[in-house]
C-alpha cells in the first residue's frame, strides 16, 4: 500500500516562480526521498534526506523534512519548463534491512514558458 | 554502464497469455526491484533480490507473478494467465548495498508498459 499522500495532486506555474510540493506519510522512517518523472519514463532521484536531518539542499531543489508531523515538502527554485514532471516522496521505513521505497501518489507540475 | 534497461519498453498482449520481462541492472548493484505502477499512482513495492536471493514478496505478487534473478545478474518477471488488471508500467531499478559503499538511492529502468486487452 502506499506511504502517504502528495499535495496538490497538480500544480501549474509560470517559468521562474518556485514550486513547493508537500509529502505526508505514516510510519517511522530511515529517510525520505524524492523522485522526478517524466511522462511515462522512469524515475529519477533528486534528493534524500534522513530522518535526523531538518533540511537540505542541492542545486535549486530544498528539502525539509518534520518527523513530528510526518511531513516534507520540495521546493524548486526559479522553475524551468524542463521541470515539467510528476515528482514523488517516497520513504524508507527505520527498523527494516530492504531499502524498499514506499511512494506516495505524486504531484504533477507543470512550468508554462 | 549507462543506467538500468528493460526489455521490452511496450508490451501488448491478449487476457490468459504468458509474459515475460527483462531487467538489467547497473552492473556492480548488488540489490534489484520490481515496481508496478499504474496511471496517476506512486510506484507500489512488488519483490527484491539481493544478488541471486529473492529476500522479500509483496501481497501484490500474486501466485500468477513469478521473479527470478539467476547469478545475480539481470533479472525476469513473469506473469502468467495476464487479466486486464494487469495493465501497468512495471519498474525494475536497483541499488548498491555493500557496507560502506551502500546507498538507499535506486536507480530505476525506464519500464514497462503492459497492456492486456
Amino acid at each position: 500500500s502506499q506511504q502517504g499522500e502528495e499535495d496538490p495532486q497538480a500544480l501549474s506555474i509560470q517559468e521562474g516562480e518556485n514550486a513547493t510540493m508537500n509529502c505526508s506519510y505514516k510510519t517511522s522512517i530511515n529517510n525520505l526521498q524524492w523522485y522526478r518523472q517524466n511522462s511515462g519514463r522512469g524515475l529519477v532521484h533528486l534528493i534524500l534526506i534522513r530522518s535526523n536531518e531538518r533540511e537540505k539542499h542541492s542545486g535549486r531543489l530544498r528539502v525539509t523534512l518534520d518527523t513530528s508531523k510526518k511531513s516534507s515538502s520540495l521546493l524548486i527554485t526559479a522553475s524551468r519548463a524542463a521541470d515539467t514532471a510528476s515528482y514523488f516522496c517516497a520513504t524508507v521505513n527505520s527498523g527494516g534491512s530492504n531499502y524498499k521505497l514506499t511512494f506516495g501518489k505524486g504531484t504533477l507540475l507543470t512550468v508554462n514558458p | 554502464d549507462t543506467g538500468v534497461s528493460q526489455d521490452p519498453r511496450h508490451k501488448i498482449t491478449k487476457r490468459g497469455q504468458n509474459v515475460t520481462f527483462r531487467c538489467d541492472p547497473i552492473s556492480e548493484h548488488n540489490r534489484l526491484y520490481w515496481y508496478r505502477q499504474t496511471l496517476g499512482q506512486g510506484p507500489e513495492f512488488l519483490t527484491y533480490f539481493q544478488n541471486e536471493a529473492q529476500l522479500e514478496k509483496s501481497r501484490l505478487l500474486s501466485d500468477r507473478f513469478s521473479a527470478e534473478r539467476p547469478k545475480g545478474s539481470f533479472s525476469t518477471l513473469e506473469i502468467q494467465r495476464t487479466e486486464q488488471g494487469d495493465s501497468a508500467m512495471y519498474l525494475c531499478a536497483s541499488s548498491l548495498a555493500r557496507g560502506v559503499r551502500s546507498s538507499y538511492e535506486q536507480y530505476f529502468g525506464p519500464g514497462t508498459r503492459l497492456t492486456v486487452t
